[in-house]
């Protein structure tokens, strides 16, 4: 099975400033068809998760633009430009390659 | 508007039985494949069980794997989560999940919790 390892498992940031969480797979997410299989997801505080990122770069629908992914193979990053109110909650990674899906521990971020 | 709603969740004991249902609305729900994920209290996620859109393939978590069995009813735009030889460790909110396949798990139920308790 493929584990996934986010860091920092926690995450203060002033409003305003950006902020970036690392996910790193043990094996490569990279399909024959040159899409990385990596999911980005926020569950914010009393809600159900909600997609942000697929396929490592690609902003779901409805998703602000200082949300962007990035990453290939093993590596990847989710980054917010600049950290609003409402980004407050955990924010998971997760690997579809294989048929056993599996996520990353979740990284929380907080309003200082 | 896509909707799924959880429902079947309750106190069971250890070795007992519990069904789950999902009822889907709002997108064409044969066209779907579906997931169960679920997250113990104050934890973080874990993936259960997948179905095809036809309901001819499934996959299981290796916790669940012999004891928990997903169906679906696209006529009746439903999805089930059977439970057998619960545990305590299964105690968590189970969250039905819809599969864009191509996009994410891009729709979540709000769950509905699941507590394995004598």
């Amino acid at each position: 099975d493929i584990v996934m390892t986010q860091s920092p498992l926690s995450l203060p940031v002033t409003p305003g400033e950006p902020a970036s969480i690392s996910c790193k797979s043990s094996q490569s997410l990279l399909h024959s068809n040159g899409y990385n299989y990596l999911d980005w997801y926020l569950q914010k505080p009393g809600q159900s998760p909600q997609l942000l990122i697929y396929w490592a770069s690609n902003r779901a629908s409805g998703v602000p633009d200082r949300f962007s992914g990035s990453g290939s193979g093993t590596d990847f990053t989710l980054k917010i430009s600049r950290v609003e109110a409402e980004d407050v909650g955990v924010y998971y990674c997760m690997q579809a390659l294989q048929n056993s899906v599996s996520f990353g521990q979740g990284t929380k971020l907080e309003i200082k | 508007e896509v909707q799924l709603v959880e429902s079947g969740g309750g106190l069971v004991q250890p070795g007992g039985s519990l069904r789950l249902s999902c009822a889907a609305s709002g997108f064409t729900f044969r066209s779907y494949e579906m997931n169960w994920v679920r997250q113990a209290p104050g934890k973080g996620l874990e993936w259960v069980s997948y179905i095809s859109s036809s309901g001819g393939t499934v996959y299981y978590a290796d916790s669940v794997t012999g004891r928990f069995t997903i169906s679906r009813d696209n006529a009746k735009k439903s999805l089930f989560l059977q439970m057998n030889s619960l545990r305590a460790e299964d105690t968590a909110i189970y969250f039905c999940v819809r599969d864009s396949t191509v996009a994410g798990f891009d729709f979540w139920g709000q769950g509905t919790l699941v507590t394995v308790s004598s």
